[in-house]
């Protein structure tokens, strides 16, 4: 258990309603990352932080923005929700390497987001 | 631009019947290759991290191999539990950002 926890768990909303998503981390890890998952494109990377109030854009960022005012929290906010956003939404942390470790990514359990 | 394919798609396997699944990438400089393992409605699962080519790493019915274009993980007498959709990630960027394939769907039937 990677000490991860994504609210909520579950969304349904309306097409131009704001929607923001939170990612919690017990860990103080340095990185944090948002992906979406979506069939056929596998996961990937809309934004990330390397520290508090240091975030930038990944891959599929448009539409979306973050803060992270506190290092345990990282948040996701989808300023006008559309339909093209209905996705599954996962947060990731990237713990600090000991010696001899292996970096990785450890996941959150993810957010389903449905914009009707 | 930095790409990773996966193959195949999907795959079926009886019980026992060993078989690889295939992560090719395209990247300025490898500076880790990932392999995580995801079950449904689960966040990814990290299972090996390899840096170089050579490299092998190896969990319980699983063997993660590298070379300069692709990855292998090998599935040694797979068992039903092993069923799971297989993500192969490379890192690009500073802030180990993650580039992911789109998965393999494996079934291993009883």
């Amino acid at each position: 258990d990677a000490g991860i926890t994504q609210s909520p768990r579950h969304k349904v909303t309306e097409t131009g309603t704001p929607v923001t998503l939170r990612c919690h981390q017990t860990e103080n890890h340095r990185y944090m990352y948002w992906y979406r998952q979506d069939p056929g494109h596998g996961l990937r990377l809309i934004h990330y932080s390397y520290g508090v109030k240091d975030t930038d854009k990944g891959e599929v960022s448009d539409g979306y923005s973050v803060s992270r005012s506190k290092t345990e929290d990282f948040l996701l906010t989808l300023e006008s929700a559309t339909s093209s956003q209905t996705s599954v939404y996962f947060c990731a942390i990237s713990p600090r390497i000991s010696g001899g470790g292996q970096e990785t990514q450890y996941f959150g359990p993810g957010t389903r987001l449905l914009v009707l | 631009e930095d790409q990773v394919t996966q193959s195949p798609e999907a795959l079926r396997l009886q019980e026992g019947e060993s078989s690889s699944l295939n992560c090719s990438y395209t990247v300025s400089g490898l500076r880790g290759l990932f392999w995580y393992r995801q079950d449904p409605g689960k966040g990814p699962e990290f299972l090996f991290t390899l840096y170089s080519a050579g490299e092998e790493k190896e969990k319980e019915r699983l063997k993660a191999t590298l070379t300069k274009k692709e990855s292998f993980l090998h599935i040694t007498a797979p068992k039903p539990e092993d069923s799971a959709t297989y993500l192969c990630a490379v890192r690009t960027g500073s802030a180990r950002q993650l580039t992911f394939g789109s998965g393999t769907q494996l079934t291993v039937l009883p």
